[in-house]
């Protein structure tokens, strides 16, 4: 159990266009999921926590009108990064979190999606 | 926030050799996650441990929360073993963000 896929897994884009990135619990509900950002031989950078119905929490130095989430449902989450530019491009990878000892979490990793713009 | 360094960055192993390798972090948590990054980026959960110890196969980790340092075990080590192992720690203060180590590069040669 606990499968999050993620689509697409790589997309090549052009500069100015917009990419869409969906996120799905596949057996679970997943009332938080997370965006992570991963450039070459770094660590995940957290970019945003998103609770379904609700607007994401983004954190500092991520630009909310650059990168639009979304969580429709308890199984879905989409980010969509706007208007991509060259520095846009990274490995994108989601994570959907599944309740633990009724206070925390554990996070489960969808396979990423890798993002070049040109 | 909280800083969550691992030792050693990068670990070269002949197949068959044990293995530790550590998280340190600066703050008390409530959640700690091991994973490991095969070559392909996909994050497999190793460890859910905030606290305590567990075993899996080959594999064990103790978190000593008071302390605050995790160590994960990787016994007779396979080149499958290869990849990137992180952990991941949410702070039990404030406002609670998901912080990832900076990673332990594991090579393990035949």
């Amino acid at each position: 159990g606990a499968v999050v896929s993620q689509h697409p897994s790589w997309v090549i884009c052009k500069s100015g266009t917009s990419v869409k990135i969906e996120c799905r619990s596949l057996d679970f509900q997943a009332t938080t999921m997370f965006w992570y950002r991963q450039f070459p031989k770094q660590s995940l950078m957290l970019m945003a926590t998103s609770n379904e119905g609700s607007k994401a929490t983004y954190e500092q130095g991520v630009e909310k009108d650059k990168f639009l989430i979304n969580h429709a449902s308890l199984t879905l989450s989409t980010l969509t990064v706007t208007s991509a530019h060259p520095e846009d491009s990274s490995f994108y990878i989601c994570s959907a979190a599944r309740r633990r000892d009724g206070i925390s979490y554990e996070q489960y990793f969808g396979p990423g999606t890798r993002l070049t713009v040109t | 926030g909280i800083q969550v360094e691992q030792s050693p960055p990068d670990l070269i192993l002949q197949e068959g050799a044990n293995s530790t390798l550590r998280c340190n972090f600066s703050d008390s948590v409530n959640n700690l996650q091991w994973f490991h990054q095969n070559p392909w980026g996909q994050l497999i959960n190793l460890f859910y441990i905030p606290s305590g110890t567990k075993q899996n196969g080959r594999l064990s980790a103790t978190t000593v929360a008071t302390e605050r340092y995790s160590l994960l075990y990787i016994s007779s080590s396979q080149t499958t073993d290869s990849g990137v192992y992180f952990c991941a720690v949410i702070g039990s203060g404030g406002y609670q963000k998901v912080t990832f180590g900076t990673g332990t590069k594991l090579q393990v040669i035949p």
